[in-house]
């Protein structure tokens, strides 16, 4: 149990485009979703964190503008890069939450290019 | 925020050898997570400990609370080439959304 699907695994776009993650929890309803930013070598940085229904709280210095999240249901939550640049090019990871204080559950991950 | 601080940074091993990962915190936690990241992966979640003193074995890997609840360990006995990846504790940061801080994390190689 416990599955989260990430999609896509794997973006090479020109810069200027504006890329869609979508995260899926397929067996469990979430009740939090989180979005991750991790660069080679180094340790996940949280971005934002979504709850269904309401607004996203960012992380400071994560520009919300940029990094456009939607939760639309217990079920899926998107992350759009808009614009996206090179200095954007990064591993981005969604997890779900099921209960409060229980662990998260970590989509496979999206590497996304920008050229 | 929680913050947590893990060493080592890298540990290269002989398999067979003994592994072992530290996080430390100037505070006291409510709980603390493990995860392990194989090359090219995600975070897979290994174990929450919550109580002070809590000790948890998972076949080769033991995962201990300090009393204080101000620290954590993994250690793997007898390494193998399948442990190879990058081992991180995480903790919660507080508020109602029990986000997680990760600690940098600990690569280990395994030379067969």
């Amino acid at each position: 149990g416990a599955v989260v699907s990430q999609h896509p695994s794997w973006v090479i776009c020109k810069s200027g485009t504006s890329v869609k993650i979508e995260c899926r929890s397929l067996d469990f309803q979430a009740t939090t979703m989180f979005w991750y930013r991790q660069f080679p070598k180094q340790s996940l940085m949280l971005m934002a964190t979504s709850n269904e229904g309401s607004k996203a709280t960012y992380e400071q210095g994560v520009e919300k503008d940029k990094f456009l999240i939607n939760h639309a249901s217990l079920t899926l939550s998107t992350l759009t890069v808009t614009s996206a640049h090179p200095e954007d090019s990064s591993f981005y990871i969604c997890s779900a939450q099921g209960p409060v204080n229980q662990p998260q559950h970590f989509g496979d991950g999206t590497r996304l290019s920008i050229l | 925020g929680q913050q947590v601080m893990q060493i080592p940074q890298y540990q290269h091993v002989q398999e067979g050898e003994d592994f072992t990962t530290y996080c430390n915190s100037s505070t006291t936690l409510s709980n603390i997570q493990w995860y392990k990241q194989r090359p090219g992966g995600h975070p897979v979640f290994l174990i929450q400990l919550v109580k002070s003193g809590e000790v948890k074995k998972q076949k080769r890997l033991t995962f201990q609370f300090g009393e204080a609840k101000k620290n954590s360990s993994l250690h793997i006995t007898a390494t193998q080439t399948t442990d190879v990846g990058t081992y991180f504790c995480a903790v919660n940061s507080g508020g109602s959304n029990y986000k997680l801080t990760f600690g940098k994390g600990t690569l280990l190689t395994v030379n067969p």
